[in-house]
């Protein structure tokens, strides 16, 4: 089975900040990699897809990158809508999601 | 606009069975793979279950491998997840989303809004 780790679990940062996530495989997964934003009470959004393509409709400050076994999702100016827990998923073989990284606000 | 409503979750005792449902508008149901994903209270997101478009194959996370089966009626477009034993640790919010097949990789584009199994003595 292929383990994802997200660092880090917490990330306190402010309106403005550039925010970087990583997210590390077991094994290589090429690019098979997507990111998933959820907030309280809600269902999970997905934000990139292949490692680096941003899904329609998300907003270009959100960006990813990376392949192998290591990826970072960046988030280039944090918005007051960005504070929530974000997931790395890999879709190599089966489905695995990362344990997720809550962005909380400074 | 895609739209992916769960039905179906309550509370159950332990050894009990529950069948959830997923119905799909928006979108052409018969020719994507489903998933099921689910979320223990204040946990992470756990893969469950995934249903190719046509049904001809099926997949599923260790943890429910035998107890849980994925189904689908595509003349209802409409998803399904068939729980039996169920377990304190199924309790969960279950959510269904539709697969999006990109060159080769499997990746879950849209999600439902999930339905709660609560399994309690």
């Amino acid at each position: 089975d292929i383990q994802m780790t997200q660092s880090p679990s917490t990330l306190s940062a402010s309106v403005g900040d550039r925010v970087t996530i990583t997210c590390r495989a077991s094994q290589s997964i090429s690019s098979w990699l997507a990111w998933y934003q959820q907030k309280p009470g809600k269902a999970p959004k997905l934000l990139i897809y292949k490692a680096s393509s941003l899904e329609s409709g998300v907003p270009s400050r959100f960006s990813g990158s990376g392949s192998g076994t290591e990826f970072t999702l960046t988030i280039s100016s944090l918005q007051p809508d960005d504070f929530a827990t974000y997931y790395c998923q890999q879709y190599n073989s089966f489905w695995t999601f990362g344990q997720g990284t809550k962005v909380e606000i400074k | 606009q895609v739209q992916l409503v769960e039905s179906g979750g309550g509370v159950v005792q332990p050894g009990g069975s529950l069948r959830l449902s997923c119905a799909a508008s928006g979108f052409t149901f018969s020719s994507y793979g489903m998933h099921w994903v689910r979320q223990a209270p204040g946990k992470g997101l756990e893969w469950v279950a995934f249903i190719r478009y046509d049904g001809s194959n099926k997949y599923y996370a260790d943890s429910v491998k035998g107890r849980f089966t994925i189904s689908r009626d595509n003349s209802k477009n409409t998803l399904y997840l068939q729980m039996n034993s169920l377990r304190a640790e199924d309790t969960a919010v279950y959510y269904c989303a539709k697969d999006n097949p990109v060159a080769g990789g499997h990746y879950m584009d849209v999600w439902g809004k999930g339905t709660t199994v609560t399994v309690s003595s």
